[in-house]
């Protein structure tokens, strides 16, 4: 059981846009501005794609971008690639006690 | 280039304590910047955080495992380690060590993972 609520699966066609949800609580993901995202290809170690809800580490095409509403921060992945079929995972700073808390995770099917 | 290792036996047995160590290569592990931290994965499952260490040894512990488990930290071997105690199965999963900037931040630099296995 995960702190945090992201879809099971989303799929998408190359070229297209998906977003993935990631919904939590006022004690996490609506408390701050401390929403990450990571990608996971099948037997490889997750990559950072998104921090600090919105913004992009050196080298992450700007066809991923974050956002957040309320206790809810999204994913959006635009003009798709078969290379983005992965495993995604949300990540929110959960205050100091929690400090830390992952969503299940959301498996990316490009058709 | 930071690089960060993790290394410990692969097998343990059930109610042992599972120990893991992870060197940094590439910086220090002293570096004001940066926190230090383990999470953990289960055979086909989700990414579970498991603790946070500082240089300074402040630390922070998710708190479903903390009566389990210990984080501590070696500036001088610039390394940091795990504890879990009175393991079961279902502590089978791949661990990986992983630095972030701030306990609020995200992961931004991992190991390989290792895969430790719980069983008699």
């Amino acid at each position: 059981q995960y702190a945090l609520t992201q879809p099971r699966s989303v799929s998408g066609s190359p070229g297209q846009s998906v977003s993935i949800s990631c919904t939590g609580s006022s004690s996490d993901v609506g408390g701050y501005n401390y929403v990450s995202w990571y990608q996971q290809h099948p037997g490889k170690v997750p990559k950072l794609m998104i921090y600090d809800v919105s913004k992009r580490p050196s080298g992450v095409p700007d066809r991923f971008s974050g956002s957040k509403s309320g206790n809810t921060a999204s994913l959006t992945i635009s003009g798709l690639l078969t290379e983005d079929e992965a495993d995604y995972y949300c990540n929110s700073y959960g205050g100091s006690y929690t400090s830390v808390v992952f969503g299940g995770g959301t498996k990316l099917t490009v058709l | 280039q930071l690089q960060l290792q993790e290394s410990g036996p692969g097998l343990v047995k059930p109610s042992e304590t599972l120990s893991l160590t992870c060197t940094v290569s590439g910086g220090s592990i002293s570096n004001t910047n940066y926190y230090w931290g383990w999470v953990r994965q289960p055979p086909g499952k989700g990414l579970e955080w498991i603790a946070t260490v500082y240089f300074s040894g402040t630390s922070y512990y998710n708190p479903s495992l903390k009566s389990r488990v210990t984080i501590s930290i070696d500036t001088s071997k610039n390394q940091f380690s795990l504890n879990l105690r009175s393991v079961v199965a279902a502590d089978t999963a791949v661990y990986y060590c992983a630095r972030r900037p701030s306990p609020g931040r995200g992961f931004d630099i991992w190991g390989q993972g290792t895969l430790v296995t719980i069983s008699s």
